[in-house]
């Protein structure tokens, strides 16, 4: 109940395309869903994230899509660029003033030019 | 700009002995932290929460008496790999939790040879 499930494992996009993630929980009491976007030697650093009570955030060329029935959310990133090519995370958070964030396994994006 | 900072941002050490890796939560005080750990490829694992003024919170499996972590300040946590070996070697990332999320650190990169 405490994982959260990320597919594809890798993707390869060419550049102008639209690449999607997606990631699906089991606990319902998850109440907040942020993207992690990662390069090689660095940290992790938030993208977009999204709290249940809507269906879609887009902040540019990312979007968060979310199905609260189905618990299952995903990310889209449109226009694609070789730039975006990274490791993106999807993550949960449970309520109740804890900041612990269970991570999906990670997608690797490759964008061609 | 970088919310926060690790330092160092790579380090190689012997078998058996220790090393310290530092973060600093900048601009803001921090009281919870957290510490991970990432293998190649691999997703980030919780090893410990780090709480200001007060014992950390170690995940399942992870050896509190090899990774003793220490958040003497409110800006500043410390995580020390005791008596490290080769099976140490990683990445380890720490983050701070600040208004609903996490920000994470570049990360340092241990390699114990």
């Amino acid at each position: 109940q405490q994982q959260v499930k990320q597919s594809p494992q890798s993707l390869i996009v060419q550049k102008g395309g639209i690449s999607i993630i997606n990631c699906a929980y089991e606990n319902t009491a998850f109440d907040y869903f942020p993207w992690y976007q990662q390069f090689p030697g660095k940290g992790p650093a938030l993208l977009i994230a999204i709290r249940p009570d809507v269906s879609e955030k887009k902040e540019g060329r990312f979007t968060i899509s979310f199905n609260k029935s189905a618990k299952q959310f995903s990310l889209h990133i449109m226009d694609s660029q070789p730039g975006d090519s990274a490791t993106y995370f999807c993550a949960a958070k449970r309520p109740q003033g804890s900041y612990k964030l269970i991570f999906g396994s990670g997608t690797r994006l490759l964008v061609r030019p | 700009g970088a919310v926060v900072s690790q330092h160092p941002s790579w380090v190689i050490c012997k078998s058996g002995t220790s090393v310290k890796i530092e973060c600093r939560s900048l601009d803001f005080q921090a009281t919870t932290m957290f510490w991970y750990r990432q293998f190649p490829k691999q997703s980030l694992m919780l090893m410990a929460t780090s709480n200001e003024g007060s014992k950390a919170t170690y995940e399942q499996g992870v050896e509190k008496d090899k990774f003793l972590i220490n958040h003497a300040s409110l800006t500043l946590s410390t995580l020390t790999v005791t008596s490290a070996h080769p099976e140490d070697s990683s990445f380890y990332i720490c983050s701070d939790a600040r208004e609903g999320e996490q920000f994470f650190g570049p990360g340092t990169r241990l390699t114990v040879l």
